[in-house]
Order: structure tokens, then C-alpha cells, then sequence
């Protein structure tokens, strides 16, 4: 079965760092792209950032530019997402997905609440 | 990297069919095929419905069909069931290897 599962999420104070994980499993990991996406609460998804096969190219939206990381270790089937001077409006369930120009399937998302 | 703009809300009967529009700009859904439609029941993962504008994953129903006029999107669901019930999210490759969602439209089954 393909499987994404999502981990890291959690509370972190405004200005603070968190990395998440995602686990993929069922699949050969390191022949996709793959894609983080985040919904806010109460509002819609946004697209964050997304990783070539081989980690060689990596986009961000602007809002994240040069505050958070993607990456990935095929080895471990395992993607990042490393998340640094966070602000509240970060707060958001966090997804995995695999893909570039669309994205199947996804995890069930990981929590991050900023703090102020 | 502006939202796609889809209506807040949909509605129809079991039976009836329902068509949700995503509207963007020649940068975005205007301008590629990669228009994709995800379906999401609150609390769950998100599940992709409809993937470069017309294509269906396997293990979706035929019900489920996508479509696209300049830069609007469409997904129109056929026969609806109360299962369909569930917010729908329209995404765009938006060029420059950026990716823009929808605000998304909560379709409620009668």
C-alpha cells in the first residue's frame, strides 16, 4: 500500500524552528517529486514547497523563502521539511504528498501551532 | 501566486449533477494542462480526483469529470451520492515551478 505518514509537528513558540518528517512506504520514493502543503485553520491549501527525485531542485512559495528547507534521503524513504523563524500565520495542519504538477497520495497531515 | 478563485459553496440533490469552477488567470490555469482537483473530507488526507484538467486516477468514479475554458477550470459531479460530500480544492501549475491552490468549495448533498 502507498503510504505517506506525516511526523514533527507540535507547539513552538513565534521566532522558533521545527522539522517535520514524512515517511513514504509502498512505493519507490526516490523515482517522485514531492510536495509539502499546508492548510491554515478554517481556510484553504496552499503549496509550500516541492523536491526534484534527487534533491537537486527545490521551489518555495514566498512566504516561506529562505525561512524553510525541503529535503529528502532516499535512502531512508524519508522527506523534510526544516522550518526556522516561524511566525503565527504558519500555524497550519501540514501535508506530504507525492508528486509535482499533482499530488497522490497524501498523508494525513502533521500539526504546527505558533505561538505568540 | 494569487488563490484561484472558486465559489465558497455548492449544493445538490442525490441524483443531480453539480459543477464547481476554478477561475484563474492566462499565467496559471489559462495556461497549462496541469490542472488537478482533490477532494477533501475534514480530518482526512486529501485525495486527488482529477489530475491534468481531464484525467481521472484509477479507482475514481466516472462521476467525477474535469474540464477547462480559458482560464477556468471545472469539475462537475454526476449521479451525486452523500459520500461526495466534502470540500473540493482545484490546484494550478502556476509557471516558474510554482503551484497554486483554490480556496476551495464546500459541496453539501442535500
Amino acid at each position: 500500500e502507498v503510504q505517506l505518514v506525516e511526523s514533527g509537528g507540535g507547539l513552538v513558540q513565534r521566532g522558533g524552528s521545527l522539522r517535520l518528517s514524512c515517511a513514504a512506504s509502498g512505493f519507490s520514493f526516490a523515482n517522485f517529486w514531492m510536495t509539502w502543503v499546508r492548510q491554515a485553520p478554517g481556510k484553504g491549501l496552499e503549496w509550500v514547497a516541492n523536491i526534484k527525485q534527487d534533491g537537486g531542485e527545490k521551489y518555495y512559495v514566498d512566504s516561506v523563502e529562505g525561512r524553510f528547507t525541503i529535503s529528502r534521503d532516499n535512502a531512508k524513504n524519508s522527506l523534510y521539511l526544516q522550518m526556522n523563524s516561524l511566525r503565527v500565520e504558519d500555524t497550519a495542519m501540514y501535508y506530504c504528498a507525492r508528486g509535482k504538477y499533482d499530488n497522490d497520495p497524501w498523508g494525513q497531515g502533521t500539526l504546527v501551532t505558533v505561538s505568540s | 501566486q494569487s488563490a484561484l478563485t472558486q465559489p465558497p459553496s455548492a449544493s445538490g440533490s442525490p441524483g443531480q449533477s453539480v459543477t464547481i469552477s476554478c477561475t484563474g488567470t492566462s499565467s496559471d490555469v489559462g495556461g497549462y494542462n496541469y490542472v488537478s482537483w482533490y477532494q477533501h473530507h475534514p480530518g482526512k488526507a486529501p485525495k486527488l480526483m482529477i489530475y491534468e484538467v481531464i484525467k481521472r486516477p484509477s479507482g475514481v468514479p466516472d462521476r467525477f469529470s474535469g474540464s477547462k475554458s480559458g482560464n477556468t477550470a471545472s469539475l462537475t459531479v454526476s449521479g451525486l451520492q452523500a459520500e461526495d460530500e466534502a470540500d473540493y480544492y482545484c490546484s494550478s501549475y502556476a509557471g516558474s515551478n510554482e503551484r497554486v491552490f483554490g480556496g476551495g468549495t464546500k459541496l453539501t448533498v442535500l
